[in-house]
């Protein structure tokens, strides 16, 4: 079974500053799906980003990037220029491959993540 | 852009009473999720459906249920509720992809269901 460790409980940085969100994961698969969401005090659960394992360019979304290490099954999620809107609690998903059908995300177990202005 | 709906959106039980959350999914997607957030807790996968068939299944109780409709909407049933069953519980949809491409899960408000 897959696993997905986030090994950060909590993280506080200032207002602009660059931040990084470490996760780690276990699985024997070799095509998989890893996403970062966001779940801010509205418990709404928002997709912030998702990388491909057969990619081997890192995803960006503007100030969201992440550094992919495939053989280190590390996923780490960059903030940069962060905003107070940026305080939320972060989860690490991964999603393996099947042929056909639904396939479930497993979640870290999450990194609050708080923006002091 | 349209999203997943939830209802309802806050629900409040007492223990061994029976609830029914409500799905409905972004236009044109045909996978639906349920997803169980306790307290302080990441989401907990509990059952998911692809063009109105199980698909997986998850950490679900058997005092609970769920089906896919023809309109792809989709139905978590909870029978004999108990306090442990207070949580946010999440559905996600998502498009089944071509060639095996594993489509991204987007996710609804959540319904808050607390048992007293």
């Amino acid at each position: 079974a897959q696993t997905v460790t986030q090994s950060q409980p909590e993280m506080s940085v200032q207002e602009a500053e660059t931040v990084t969100l470490s996760c780690t994961y276990d699985t024997s698969e070799n095509n998989y799906y890893l996403f970062w969401y966001k779940q801010p005090p509205s418990r709404q659960m928002i997709l912030v980003i998702r990388q491909e394992a057969y990619k081997q360019q890192n995803a960006t979304e503007n100030r969201f990037s992440v550094n992919f290490q495939k053989a280190a099954k590390s996923f780490s999620l960059k903030i940069s220029d962060s905003q107070l809107g940026d305080t939320a609690m972060y989860f690490c998903a991964f999603m393996g491959s099947i042929i056909q059908g639904a396939q479930k995300l497993v979640f870290g177990q999450g990194t609050r993540l708080t923006i002091n202005p | 852009a349209a999203g997943v709906i939830q209802s309802p959106r806050h629900l409040i039980k007492e223990k061994r009473e029976t609830a029914t959350l409500k799905c409905y999914p972004i236009p044109r997607h045909d996978t639906v999720y349920w997803y169980q957030q306790g307290p302080g807790q990441d989401p907990q996968f509990l059952i998911s459906f692809y063009e109105k068939m199980q698909s997986d299944k998850g950490s679900i109780p058997d005092r609970f249920s769920a089906q896919q409709f023809s309109d792809y909407h989709s139905e978590l049933n909870m029978s004999s509720l108990e306090l442990g069953d207070s949580a946010l519980y999440f559905c996600a949809s998502s498009l089944e992809g071509l060639a095996g491409e594993q489509e991204t899960q987007y996710f609804g408000p959540g319904t808050r269901l607390l048992v007293l």
